[in-house]
């Protein structure tokens, strides 16, 4: 089983550019999350969404949108991109939001670096 | 507002030692409780879990944790770590059923073999 892919794995940007990070999932779940990850920072939520055609605000979401135009994916985008943004992003799928008492599946993680 | 604590960034142990990692929250009311392991190059994956019941719960690879209400906290064991077990163990809670749930900010164990 494929569980939760991300493409692509590495990822360099100048600043300014833009980019589309893709996540998908094959466990018909309906939750996803876009987080990203900082050294001592633990993992921060960025977007989520709890449908198809919904998404929602995390703790930062700033500099980042987001589509979830079909149920198994769930597309991550920099529109002008920023050093601040240089991170490991992580994608992640449940079945129901996690206060429903479900775990998380996580993706292998994307590595962006802007410069 | 909602956080969670995980007090060590960084411990070094000897294969065979004994293993604790802190986790504490700040809220009064119900969560659900997680522990998630990141191996090196790797994602996440859940270690255990706790919603309800005894509060000593087992997950794989011979971990353990207990929720200690009072306390408000959810403490990671393990009796004997391996070498294997050198990773980032992050907390993370649900609060009050909400959607989406708080990680901390990790411990990164170094197992010296």
């Amino acid at each position: 089983n494929a569980g939760v892919t991300q493409t692509p794995k590495f990822r360099v940007l100048k600043t300014g550019q833009s980019m589309t990070l893709l996540c998908a999932q094959d466990m018909n779940h309906e939750y996803m999350y876009w987080y990203r990850q900082d050294p001592g920072m633990g993992l921060r939520l960025i977007h989520y969404s709890v449908g198809e055609g919904t998404t929602a605000k995390g703790e930062v979401p700033d500099g980042y949108n987001v589509s979830r135009l079909k149920k198994q994916n769930f597309l991550l985008g920099l529109e002008s991109a920023a050093p601040s943004q240089t991170s490991v992003y992580f994608c992640a799928s449940s079945f129901t939001g996690q206060g429903a008492k479900t775990e998380a599946f996580f993706g292998q993680g994307t590595r962006l670096t802007v410069v | 507002a909602q956080s969670v604590s995980q007090h060590n960034h960084h411990v070094i142990l000897s294969e065979a030692a004994s293993l604790e990692l802190g986790c504490n929250y700040s809220y009064g009311g119900t969560v659900n409780l997680f522990w998630y392991v990141q191996y090196p190059g790797q994602h996440l994956q859940l270690l255990l879990k706790y919603f309800s019941g005894d509060p000593l719960v087992k997950g794989i690879k011979g971990f353990e944790a207990e929720f200690i209400k009072s306390k408000f906290s959810f403490n990671l064991r393990k009796p004997s770590v391996q070498w294997s077990d050198t990773a980032e163990y992050f907390c993370a809670v649900n609060f009050g059923g909400y959607q989406k749930v708080t990680f901390g900010t990790g411990t990164k164990l170094q197992v010296i073999p």
